[in-house]
């Protein structure tokens, strides 16, 4: 099951920030987050990562808060390619490995 | 270069039938892993290997058999096809099995008849 919580949809207007919640509230200490997105018909693609520090790459920003209770996913100026299902995963152990546990994510709908 | 490509991208076939999807990652990863993705769009991890060697196996009926000849190759065989079995399965790989980015395929859209 899922460890994590997302709103199971958002619009946002091209050219804005889009800004995605998701709640995991029992996140473990060494526990990271991971961001994805699956565009339609094609296969999940990474967005970022991070611990306990806010990360920032060439896609988007990731904050997360002091208490890694929760995080924030920011796409800083949302195109229509944006345009997506994005899923925030904690990954958890199963059996002798760890492996990702996809919610049913957030369904970001960029809007011309 | 296709970092992780499935083949075929799409197969119809009959109930009863066999078939295989094959997968390769050209990354120089560890650890490959198959997914499947229902009518409800969840994507639920099947069976993850490393180095060739099963690692996690969910719960997946045993006509589903996995065979990795090598750490690039990760095939997946399923015998004697059900209409449920219908689902797009996407291949993924990563470095090794611990907090690593993993990297999906296209997927296979597998249906059913």
């Amino acid at each position: 099951d899922a460890k994590t919580t997302q709103p199971p949809s958002m619009d946002c207007a091209e050219g804005r920030a889009a800004n995605l919640p998701c709640n995991h509230s029992t996140i473990s200490g060494n526990e990271y987050v991971y961001w994805y997105r699956q565009i339609h018909s094609q296969g999940p693609q990474y967005i970022i990562h991070g611990l306990k520090n806010n990360e920032t790459n060439e896609m988007a920003s990731l904050i997360i808060t002091e208490d890694r209770k929760s995080s924030t996913l920011i796409l800083p100026h949302a195109t229509l390619r944006d345009t997506a299902v994005y899923y925030c995963i904690v990954r958890v152990a199963i059996n002798y490995g760890q492996n990702f546990v996809f919610g049913p994510g957030t369904r970001l709908s960029v809007l011309p | 270069d296709t970092a992780v490509s499935q083949t075929p991208k799409y197969l119809v076939t009959q109930m009863g039938n066999d078939k295989s999807i094959k997968c390769e990652q050209n990354l120089g990863h560890d650890t490959m892993y198959w997914y499947k993705q229902d009518s409800k769009k969840f994507l639920k991890i099947m069976f993850s290997y490393n180095n060739k060697e099963l690692i996690i196996n969910e719960t997946v009926p045993n006509r589903f058999s996995p065979k990795s000849p090598d750490k690039a190759h990760l095939n997946l065989h399923i015998n004697s096809l059900e209409l449920g079995d219908s689902a797009v399965y996407f291949c993924a790989s990563s470095r090794t099995t611990t907090q690593e980015t993993q990297y999906f395929g296209p997927g296979t859209r597998l249906l059913v008849l």
